[in-house]
């Protein structure tokens, strides 16, 4: 059962432009949403969270948006940058003192110089 | 400030073989403890957690266990390792929720 799912495998965008990552969910209890960036080889990086009590957040060229009635939330990146060709991850939680992230598929992005 | 180490980064380890996986935590105390795995081509599952010493939950039925002798060491075991248990291995730690999760470098086990 795929609680978290990223429809996307793979996104290309040109450098300046737009980045636009898209997650669904099906479990209305996440109250929490994380996206993590993740490079080859390495333990993927907390990027930026939304608390269900929010529907966007912003920090920096990142931005996060939340649509709970859609179970749909989105990671805008402007400008896009070389350097921001990673997988990206998101994960949502929900209560409990065990903190459990639950990771979608992931979205590999690549920025074109 | 906190430091997660997980090792080896790398091995390679014959079908049947056993399996040992170490993960320590510096500079918190009492911390929640992950172990999750990406597989070829998939997302982050995760495998086990703890929230403290001896306490192990599994998430996924699997040729693995995990233990956590100590509060700030969490281990990854198999007696007997399979083809399927090929993949990139990840510890984290977090403290209470909505922290964030902060993960080790991971480790690249390929099964042969």
């Amino acid at each position: 059962d795929q609680q978290v799912k990223q429809n996307s495998p793979s996104l290309s965008v040109q450098e300046g432009r737009i980045s636009i990552l898209n997650c669904d969910y099906t479990n209305s209890m996440f109250d929490y949403f994380l996206w993590y960036k993740k490079y080859p080889a390495e333990g993927p990086t907390f990027l930026i969270s939304i608390s269900s009590i929010k529907d966007k957040n912003e920090d920096g060229r990142f931005t996060v948006f939340l649509n709970k009635s859609a179970k749909h939330l989105s990671l805008h990146i402007v400008p896009s940058q070389p350097g921001d060709s990673a997988v990206y991850f998101c994960a949502p939680t929900y209560g409990g003192a065990t903190n459990k992230l639950i990771f979608g598929t992931g979205t590999l992005l690549a920025v074109q110089p | 400030s906190q430091t997660i180490h997980q090792w080896p980064a790398t091995l390679v380890q014959p079908v049947g073989s056993p399996l040992s996986l170490e993960c320590t935590v510096e500079g918190t105390s009492n911390p929640n403890l992950y172990w999750y795995r990406q597989a070829a081509g998939r997302g982050l599952q995760l495998l086990f957690y703890s929230v403290g010493i001896g306490q192990i939950s599994s998430e996924v039925p699997q040729n693995l266990s995990a233990s956590r002798p100590q509060d700030r060491q969490f281990i990854l075991s198999s007696k007997k390792l399979l083809l399927s248990d090929s993949g990139f291995y990840l510890c984290a730690w977090s403290r209470d929720r909505p922290h964030g999760y902060t993960f080790g470098s991971g480790t690249r086990l390929t099964v042969v």
